[in-house]
């Protein structure tokens, strides 16, 4: 299947410092990036749909300006989180999708995602 | 709204069968997704169903029903590394994938 690379792996940061999550779709063009973050023993929550070129598409409750997506290319999408608290402490997910929607069978290919740790 | 469910804990014996059920009621159905994630890792897609009936791909098959708004994934002759959740996902008439909470399965010797 198509790989999707999610960088880094884990962080550390400082309380109210930044910190940007890279997602990159290796060997596939992704029009749709998806990100995910996933507290301890609970569901996937979808925090954003990006399109590539177009501004990102925030779920009810997400706060854009906190959590900043930039899609500028078919390969790569980030997710910065800016003054970063101890409650943003997740796992976070990125998944990535060739095509505009779930027709034709097209799943969604996901990164290996990112444990945050603010301290 | 739209609701996924399934069961929060299963338990099972290595090289057994476990059935992991599925249930939802979402606004319209373009597709069921199931994926499989261990602690700490990313999900990963084990099936999809978008028609009636089941799919058989090793030793996991998934089954759907669609008039039932119903799903299970069978998981045979079970193995100590099936231990990890399993993750019920549905396309809505929107194309969102709408997320089950994920059923974590234990696997004694």
């Amino acid at each position: 299947g198509a790989v999707v690379s999610q960088h880094p792996s884990w962080v550390i940061c400082k309380s109210g410092t930044s910190v940007k999550i890279e997602c990159r779709s290796l060997d596939f063009q992704a029009t749709t990036m998806f990100w995910y973050r996933q507290f301890p023993k609970q569901s996937l929550m979808l925090m954003a749909t990006s399109n590539e070129g177009s501004k990102a598409t925030y779920e009810q409750g997400v706060e854009k300006d906190k959590f900043l997506i930039n899609h500028a290319s078919l390969t790569l999408s980030t997710l910065t989180v800016t003054s970063a608290h101890p409650e943003d402490s997740s796992f976070y997910i990125c998944s990535a999708q060739g095509g505009q929607s779930f027709e034709s069978n097209t799943e969604a290919f996901f990164g290996q995602g990112t444990r945050l740790t603010v301290v | 709204g739209q609701n996924i469910d399934q069961p929060t804990e299963m338990t099972a014996t290595e090289g057994a069968i476990v059935q992991i059920n599925c249930t939802y009621q979402t606004s319209g159905f373009n597709g069921l997704f199931w994926y499989q994630q261990h602690a700490g890792e990313a999900p990963t897609f084990l099936s999809y169903n978008v028609l009636d009936g089941l799919e058989e791909k090793g030793r996991f098959s998934s089954f759907l029903s669609r008039s039932k708004g119903y799903s299970y994934l069978l998981l045979k002759e079970l193995q100590m590394k099936d231990s990890a959740s399993y993750l019920c996902a549905v396309v809505d008439s929107n194309y969102q994938l709408i997320w089950g909470a994920g059923t974590k399965l234990i696997i004694k010797p």
